[in-house]
């Protein structure tokens, strides 16, 4: 059966610190990934999402990056983080042709900034 | 375009109570249709789904019907616990393309 892993559950980072999340899913191949952010209070707002390794959609601009170094893991970076990164991380996963079966979420990584 | 308008919260209600939250959806093509809930602290799970039109999702007592005439898919529950209490969202895929459409969430709070 399929898996997704995502850490750490939490993290505590000064502002300005870089930053590394990391989701791996198992049990699949050639999974369409996703990163959302969930801010206190607030809907799911989708940051990234990749088709394939290397490919990155990014859907908001701004102090986030994310990569695919290979086909089953997805990686959200920061250089430097800002207050405004503080938020509940989450990763997914779904099928090359999700629309039908969903997605299937990691249990996400709490991200506070001080 | 595609987008999911899901009933504002926070809701409130005392165990044994019916639930429904609604979802009406915007779509090009024929979609389908999700609930997920988060429970406090958690990564959504997915609760049911429906794939076309007249169909109905069903899960630990939980169902909603996908409703092409007006564009909804609403949660309904007969008898809510106080192990309900958590933020559900409502979902929309597009038949074509990778991406999901989430509605706002709704945070529902069962009081014993």
């Amino acid at each position: 059966s399929q898996t997704i892993h995502q850490w750490p559950a939490t993290l505590v980072q000064p502002v300005g610190s870089p930053l590394s999340l990391e989701c791996t899913v198992e049990g699949t191949s050639n999974p369409n990934l996703y990163w959302y952010r969930q801010a206190a209070g607030r809907g799911l707002q989708l940051l990234f999402y990749s088709v394939g390794i290397g490919q990155i959609s990014s859907e908001v601009p701004q102090n986030l990056s994310a990569s695919r170094p290979q086909d089953r893991q997805f990686i959200l970076s920061s250089k430097k983080l800002l207050l405004s990164d503080s938020g509940f991380y989450l990763c997914a996963w779904s099928p090359l042709t999700g629309g039908f079966y969903g997605y299937t979420f990691g249990s996400g990584t709490r991200l506070t900034v001080v | 375009g595609n987008s999911v308008t899901q009933m504002e919260g926070p809701v409130t209600l005392s165990e044994e109570a019916f639930l429904t939250i609604n979802c009406t959806y915007t779509a090009t093509g024929y979609p389908s249709l999700f609930w997920y809930v988060q429970y406090p602290g958690e990564g959504l799970q997915l609760l049911l789904k429906a794939t076309k039109a007249d169909d109905k999702g069903s899960n630990k007592g939980f169902e909603a019907t996908y409703r092409k005439e007006t564009t909804s898919f609403h949660l309904e529950k007969g008898s809510v616990q106080v192990s309900d209490s958590a933020v559900y969202f409502c979902a929309l895929a597009p038949n074509t393309g990778n991406q999901f459409y989430f509605g706002t969430g709704t945070s529902l709070t069962v009081i014993p």
